[in-house]
């Protein structure tokens, strides 16, 4: 069954401002990635949040996770046209192994 | 030096047929995957192995048969090819089988069948 759910599935907005995506999960889990697809591409991993970490920073991106409802954001901010891409979540349950759970995506068009 | 690599780039094949898609990876990890995203881009796995182990067996239909000659090549072979098999498929490797891992991705095979 699918894991992630994705909110909204599709944003378009101008560059310079900032763009927050949602994942929604069912299960306990132990982290909570995000990845990133430019089209016709694959996917690149863009940051790793753990079960007990509430918020965390890389570069541009600002990740949050609330477990206790099961949901986390991805903020982008000061967006650039270079960031128009499919954003998913994946959820890493503590017994599923290497078995990541994709969310559907978010399509997030940045407007120059 | 692409980290990892699947070829062809496009398969366009009619119902029936019997193709294959090949995976390599230069990352020098020991696990590999394939997972299949459709036409809503939902990204499902399929497979996975760790040291050439089949470590992950999704429910697939057995006529898609993965192989793993080393830890830096993962194929999927497919028989009898049906409409609904069209669909990018994506290789992904990680180093271990954590829960931790991080998924590197090829890009993509775009399989379409007539």
């Amino acid at each position: 069954s699918q894991q992630g759910e994705e909110d909204p599935q599709a944003l378009s907005i101008q560059e310079g401002e900032n763009a927050t995506m949602n994942c929604s999960y069912k299960t306990s889990i132990n982290n909570l990635q995000w990845y990133r697809q430019n089209s016709g591409r694959g996917l690149v991993h863009l940051i790793l949040i753990r079960s007990n970490e509430r918020e965390k920073h890389s570069g541009r991106l600002r990740v949050t996770l609330d477990t206790s409802k099961k949901s986390s954001s991805l903020l982008i901010t000061a967006s650039r046209a270079a960031d128009t891409a499919s954003y998913f979540c994946a959820t890493a349950q503590e017994t599923s192994g290497s078995r990541l759970t994709f969310g559907e995506g978010t399509q997030l068009t940045v407007n120059p | 030096d692409t980290a990892v690599s699947q070829t062809p780039k496009y398969l366009v094949t009619q119902m029936g047929n019997d193709k294959s898609i090949k995976c390599e990876q230069n990352l020098g990890h020991d696990t590999m995957y394939w997972y299949k995203q459709d036409s809503k881009k939902f990204l499902k796995i399929m497979f996975s192995y760790n040291n050439k182990e089949l470590i992950i067996n999704e429910t697939v239909p057995n006529r898609f048969s993965p192989k793993s000659p080393d830890k830096a090549h993962l194929n999927l072979h497919i028989n009898s090819l049906e409409l609904g098999d069209s669909a990018v498929y994506f290789c992904a490797s990680s180093q271990g089988t954590g829960v931790r891992l991080k998924l590197f991705f090829g890009s993509g095979t775009q399989l379409s069948v007539l």
